[in-house]
């Protein structure tokens, strides 16, 4: 099992382009989440989704959109790129329970520059 | 919606001493309290959690406290050693059990 796959681990972006990191996960888990982490800062919540065709903004969605039209992917997009979206982006997983389970399953993160 | 407050946010100690880093929540639903470790440049990655029906756990060298009272929690590490050294977050699962709330981090720093 390859767990959460994110692609690319590595991209410089002009400001203003669109791009879209891919999140692929093979564990079947309901839930999954794309996080920014900014240097020396925490996680930060963008988008999450409880299941195919359901998503939900979190905590910082603008300039951001999302889609989940499978189990297994979970695409992240930015549009119109600017230098405040320069950050490492990280997707996880999580499988079903509710209340009873709470583990996130992370892949390797994505590092963004805007310049 | 939930708040998680994370403090210190630097923590320097020698080698063998313990360290100690605290979290607050305002929501009095959270029920499930996990914490990660992340090393530089790569994935957090769960080390311990606690669910609200416990006031602690322990796993080896590393602990983790509830106080569901005064809605805090605490990861407690005895006799660190350098591979210590990481970024600790802790978070709490929201009431409606589908987001995590991250704490803003600690940086453990264990000098030999």
């Amino acid at each position: 099992n390859a767990g959460v796959t994110q692609t690319p681990k590595f991209h410089i972006l002009k400001i203003g382009q669109s791009m879209t990191l891919q999140c692929t996960q093979d564990m079947n888990h309901n839930y999954m989440y794309w996080y920014r982490q900014d240097p020396g800062m925490g996680l930060k919540l963008i988008y999450y989704s409880v299941g195919a065709g359901i998503t939900d903004k979190g905590e910082v969605p603008n300039g951001y959109n999302v889609s989940r039209s499978t189990t297994e992917d979970f695409p992240l997009r930015l549009e119109l790129a600017a230098p405040s979206q320069t950050s490492v982006y990280f997707c996880a997983t999580r499988p079903p329970g509710g209340r009873n389970t709470g583990e996130l399953f992370f892949g390797e993160g994505s590092r963004l520059t805007v310049l | 919606g939930e708040n998680v407050e994370q403090h210190p946010s630097t923590l320097s100690v020698q080698e063998g001493d313990s360290a100690v880093i605290k979290c607050t929540y305002s929501d009095s639903a959270s029920n499930y309290f996990p914490w990660y470790k992340q090393e530089l440049g790569k994935r957090p990655q769960l080390i311990i959690d606690i669910r609200s029906n416990v006031g602690e756990k322990k796993d080896q060298r590393i602990a983790v406290t509830l106080n569901k009272t005064a809605k805090h929690f605490s990861l407690h590490i005895t006799e660190t050693q350098p591979e210590d050294s990481a970024v600790y977050f802790c978070a709490a699962l929201n009431s409606g059990y589908s987001t995590l709330t991250f704490g803003k981090g600690t940086m453990l720093l264990v000098s030999p």
